[in-house]
């Protein structure tokens, strides 16, 4: 059975830093891996998808690595700002199922 | 302009009541999905449907059904609602292909509370 986790669960960071965010999956048999952002009360916005053949995808100052063998990916924010401040979320499809993660609360200080 | 949108946003109900949910997407796509998002924010998949398949997530009661008079709709119908189904149910869509291997697009959720 598929699990999902993402450390850290909360992270804080000045804005116009560089950071990193972890999804790791126990199943390295996917079909795609998808980052998603929540912000409070909101539905999902879909940031990345990388499909399994993939290793990583870029939009603008977003970078989402895949590594399937190891089980894990790697979501990269550039030079963060406030606007930044959301829950993103990984997911992971295989077996006609998506796995959620419980998600990654980022906050950007001013 | 919304490309999947929900109704309603909040729905307070009674245990034992049976309530909808609709969903409606405008981007064409022929995949729809619901989700639950519980209190822990873990978001599972319920279902996902498209004209010619439904694939249901064996943990779900079969008080949920979904139904969809067209493709750009897909609700969901709960009956004898329990305390256990508060929560936020989320739709998706995704782009003709093999179903969750597409990038999906979520609705804004719908806050359920039973009491």
């Amino acid at each position: 059975k598929q699990e999902v986790t993402q450390i850290p669960a909360a992270l804080s960071v000045p804005e116009g830093e560089n950071l990193v965010l972890n999804c790791s999956f126990t199943d390295s048999a996917i079909y795609n891996l998808q980052w998603f952002r929540q912000d409070p009360g909101k539905g999902l916005t879909s940031l990345l998808l990388i499909q399994s053949s993939q290793r990583e995808q870029t939009s603008g100052r977003l970078n989402a690595s895949l590594d399937k063998s190891s089980g894990r990916s790697t979501l990269y924010i550039a030079a963060s700002q406030p606007g930044d401040s959301a829950t993103y979320l990984c997911a992971v499809y295989n077996n006609n199922d998506m796995r959620f993660g419980a998600g990654t609360r980022l906050t950007v200080k001013p | 302009d919304t490309a999947v949108s929900q109704t309603p946003k909040y729905l307070v109900t009674q245990m034992g009541n049976d309530k909808s949910i609709k969903c409606e997407q405008n981007l064409g796509h022929d995949t729809m999905y619901w989700y639950k998002q519980d209190s822990k924010k873990f978001l599972k998949i319920m279902f996902s449907y498209n004209n010619k398949e439904l694939i249901i997530n064996e943990t779900v009661p079969n008080r949920f059904s979904p139904k969809s008079p067209d493709k750009a709709h897909l609700n969901l119908h709960i009956n004898s609602l329990e305390l256990g189904d508060s929560a936020v149910y989320f739709c998706a869509s995704s782009p003709p292909g093999r179903n969750l291997r597409n990038e999906q697009y979520f609705g804004p959720g719908t806050r359920l509370t039973v009491t």
